[in-house]
């Protein structure tokens, strides 16, 4: 099985700042998806597929990556970006889908 | 827009079974894709749990297999969740989604909290 590693764990931004968020996979992996979560709702779709945005996600975040190593890219951070992050991947073999530990991200 | 809605019961007693149903809108399950449980424990880690296919097959999480069971109501477009044995581990918000033809958890339910306690 899969394990995700997310760093840091929490992390506190200014306003325009770029934040970066890293997940670790210990075997490679073909892509990575990330979620968005703000208290008291579900996780949103962020960015799938490695480096494609979701639907309405400000043109601000970038993923990259591959094999073991992913990252989520704010260019400037804004307010409304404070919230956690998890990583996300499915294993073909056996069937698993695995999520990191997730990054709270606060704004200073 | 594809919504999922679960539902069920809030508290159940440890050795209980625990039973959830995820009401889904906008889409046949048995149409695509693949209908999921994920749970988050309280300090907010994340587990997949299993699923459902449209074809009617399902696939389990290896760390519950003995104790899960996902099955369909077609004619009522809803899917559920029975968890057998439950402890006090087992208390955490339950989400029901759909894994789309993108390979992605691409809607979820609003969630529901479900606490095992006697």
């Amino acid at each position: 099985q899969i394990v995700l590693t997310q760093s840091p764990a929490i992390m506190s931004a200014s306003p325009g700042e770029k934040v970066t968020i890293t997940c670790s996979a210990s075997s490679s992996v073909s892509y990575m998806h990330w979620f968005q979560q703000k208290p008291g709702t579900s996780p949103k779709l962020w960015i799938y597929s490695t480096s494609n945005l979701a639907s309405g996600v400000p043109a601000r975040f970038s993923g990259s990556g591959s094999g073991t190593s992913y990252s989520l890219t704010i260019s400037r951070m804004e307010a409304e970006d404070a919230a956690t992050y998890y990583c996300q991947q499915r294993s073909s073999y056996p069937p698993m889908y695995t999520f990191g530990g997730g990054t709270k991200l606060e704004i200073k | 827009d594809v919504q999922l809605q679960e539902s069920g019961p809030d508290l159940v007693k440890p050795s209980q079974s625990l039973s959830l149903t995820c009401t889904v809108t906008g889409y046949s399950i048995t149409s695509g894709y693949s209908w999921h449980w994920i749970r988050q424990f309280p300090g907010n880690k994340l587990e997949w749990m299993g699923y459902i296919h449209y074809s009617g097959s399902t696939n389990y999480n290896p760390s519950l297999k003995s104790r899960i069971s996902i099955t369909r109501d077609t004619s009522k477009n809803q899917f559920f969740l029975q968890l057998n044995s439950v402890t006090t581990e087992d208390t955490a918000t339950y989400y029901c989604a759909i894994y789309d033809g993108y390979f992605r958890f691409a809607y979820w339910g609003q969630g529901t909290l479900v606490t095992v306690s006697a």
